[in-house]
Order: structure tokens, then C-alpha cells, then sequence
């Protein structure tokens, strides 16, 4: 079965701390993605990578950054955490096929930042 | 760029009523897919569309794809509130996923 790990469901973090939260995928997908959910905007990219050390910016990477050192892995990185970044944020992996391709997605991490 | 209408962006119908959500382009999409996600829960794939005006079933469940390749469709006959989630278009091209806003489905018992 396909797998897609997020290391935490639910966090708290105060206002200007650093969070991580990580990704693991165990399918061999090349690419990686991180998305943020909030109610009435979908689902948004913030970045994504196609490769280890890779990675692109999506629609919406202000105030992220990502590391992706393991193919398996993709970390995403919120350098000072501020209250408008609190949102559930979905981890994703697809193969490297092109067009038609489908992508799995984690459980989730929600985070509050306080 | 690529603009991608879903509507409507929620919906609550009665158990046993049929249910659509739509979605619009305002370019020709190489595929649609469907994904649903329950409630606390993640999306997960339904089902790809590749061909100009391709129909296909899943039980309860019928997905369109326009002749244009510019819309797209889900119909739910006859819901059941099993079907309750969240259904969102996407798209594809090259090694990026795009989603459409998503339909907040709710079914009244």
C-alpha cells in the first residue's frame, strides 16, 4: 500500500518559533509536495520538489522553506512561525510520469501558533 | 495562468438526494481527476479523466469530462451520508498538481 507519513498530527508552537514538520514516502516517488489547507481557499502548493535537493516554489512560499536531502523525506520549515501560518498543512508524493499522473497525500499536520 | 472554478463551494442535501459539483476552465485541461476528502481526513484519488467528453462510474458515483476538456462534473444518485467530505478537482501538467476549491458535501439524515 501506498504510504505517505506526516512525523505530527497536531502541534502547537508560540508565535516566532521554528517548526518542521517532516515527511517521509515510502513509494520511490521522485517528486514531493507541500500543500496548505484553509476553509474556502483548497488547497494551495507552497513548495515542491522533483528531486533530492531540489525544489520549487509553489503559489504560496513566503515565510517557508523546505529541505529535501533524502528522496524519501521532505521536510518543510517555518523559520518564525506566525499566527496567520496556523492551517492544516498535507504532505504529497507523485511519480515522475508527466501528465495523468496521481498524488498521495499524508494524514495531515495541523498547526496552531499562538 | 490556468483559472479553475469549482462550485458550488458547499452543498447540504437531504440523504437519498442526488448531489454535483462542477468544475470550470478557463483553458483546455490535458486530464481532470477527482479526489474526496472526509472530514479530518486527507484527500484520496477517485478516478482520472483523459478524453474529450469521457464518462465513467464508479457504483453511485458518474464523472464527466467536457467535450472542450474544459469542465468537468461529479454527480453522487441518491447520497448517502457515507458520502460526506469534500470533493475537489485537480489537474495536472508536467510534475505540478493544481486543485480546484473544492465541495464541501453535507448529508442530512
Amino acid at each position: 500500500d501506498v504510504k505517505v507519513t506526516q512525523s505530527s498530527r497536531y502541534l502547537v508552537k508560540r508565535t516566532g518559533e521554528k517548526v518542521f514538520l517532516e515527511c517521509v514516502q515510502d513509494m520511490d516517488h521522485e517528486n514531493m509536495f507541500w500543500y496548505r489547507q484553509d476553509p474556502g481557499l483548497g488547497l494551495r502548493l507552497i513548495y515542491f520538489s522533483y528531486d533530492v535537493k531540489m525544489k520549487e516554489k509553489g503559489d504560496i512560499p513566503e515565510g517557508y522553506s523546505v529541505s529535501r536531502e533524502k528522496k524519501e523525506r521532505f521536510s518543510l520549515i517555518l523559520e518564525s512561525a506566525s499566527t496567520n501560518q496556523t492551517s492544516m498543512y498535507l504532505c504529497a508524493s507523485s511519480s515522475l510520469t508527466g501528465a495523468g499522473n496521481t498524488i498521495y497525500f499524508g494524514e495531515g499536520s495541523w498547526l496552531t501558533v499562538v | 495562468g490556468q483559472q479553475v472554478m469549482q462550485i458550488p463551494q458547499y452543498q447540504h442535501v437531504q440523504e437519498g438526494e442526488d448531489f454535483t459539483t462542477y468544475c470550470n476552465s478557463s483553458t483546455t485541461l490535458s486530464n481532470i481527476q477527482w479526489y474526496k476528502q472526509r472530514p479530518g481526513g486527507h484527500p484520496v484519488f477517485l478516478i482520472q479523466l483523459v478524453k474529450s467528453g469521457e464518462v465513467k462510474k464508479q457504483k453511485r458515483l458518474t464523472f464527466q469530462f467536457g467535450e472542450a476538456k474544459k469542465n468537468s462534473s461529479l454527480h453522487i444518485t441518491a447520497t448517502q451520508t457515507t458520502d460526506v467530505g469534500t470533493y475537489f478537482c485537480a489537474w495536472n501538467t508536467g510534475n505540478q498538481f493544481y486543485f480546484g476549491t473544492g465541495t464541501s458535501l453535507t448529508v442530512i439524515p
